[in-house]
């Protein structure tokens, strides 16, 4: 069964604190990788697609990178403007642009 | 402004009431998607529409129904709404087979 699994479930970090959130996904037939950034009462923003292991994207502070089994957000010097839920989602199999989504990680930025 | 417009934002509904979510979007896009968020759950697909003409059931579809009305459009319906359907639904769009959605801003429904 497909599975997208993310941790931490949340991240409290101080301003330049930089860290990384994981997204380890099992799927057969991977076709491509997404990560979304979701604010309070709203919909998810999209971020980056990642479609093959060893590609890496990046936006300002972050960087997103593939291996075969996980996914990494890095945040490098994060400001409390980055404070979100930030979610994981992968499409598998066949080319309907179905996408399952892991549970997110909730990042807290403090000045 | 382009992008995925949602009706109502909230809504509050009795147990076996019925009701009809709208979404629309203006960027073209072939495919649209229903998903609901729970706390805990993540984002959980209900239907999806792959492009016009064409509807399929997603992970969680018993209890609604939706209704492709044209490339635009894509509604879902809840025929005898129920307390375990208090959620917050999102609709998303996207290019045809593409996961980059953009999504709605969100319904947020209460069955009491």
């Amino acid at each position: 069964e497909d599975q997208v699994t993310q941790s931490p479930e949340a991240l409290r970090l101080q301003e330049g604190e930089s860290s990384s959130l994981n997204c380890s996904y099992t799927v057969s037939g991977l076709r491509g990788l997404f990560w979304y950034r979701q604010d309070p009462g709203k919909g998810p923003e999209f971020l980056f697609t990642l479609y093959s292991a060893g590609e890496e994207k990046e936006k300002e502070r972050l960087k997103a990178t593939l291996t075969k089994k996980e996914s990494f957000l890095h945040i490098t010097a994060p400001k409390p403007e980055d404070s979100a839920t930030y979610l994981c989602a992968v499409q598998a199999g066949s080319n309907t642009g179905k996408l399952i989504f892991g549970q997110g990680t909730t990042l807290q930025v403090k000045p | 402004n382009a992008g995925v417009t949602q009706t109502p934002k909230f809504q509050v509904l009795k147990t076996g009431q019925s009701m009809t979510l709208q979404c629309a979007q203006d960027m073209n896009h072939n495919s649209m998607y229903w998903y609901r968020q729970d706390p805990g759950m993540g984002l959980r697909l209900i239907y999806y529409s792959a492009s016009e003409g064409t509807t399929d059931k997603g992970e969680v579809p018993n209890g609604y129904n939706v209704s492709r009305l044209n490339k635009r459009e894509f509604s879902l319906r809840l025929e005898s709404a129920a307390p375990s359907q208090t959620s917050v639904y999102f609709c998303a769009s996207s290019k045809t087979g593409a996961g980059g959605y953009t999504f709605g801003s969100g319904t947020r429904l209460t069955v009491v």
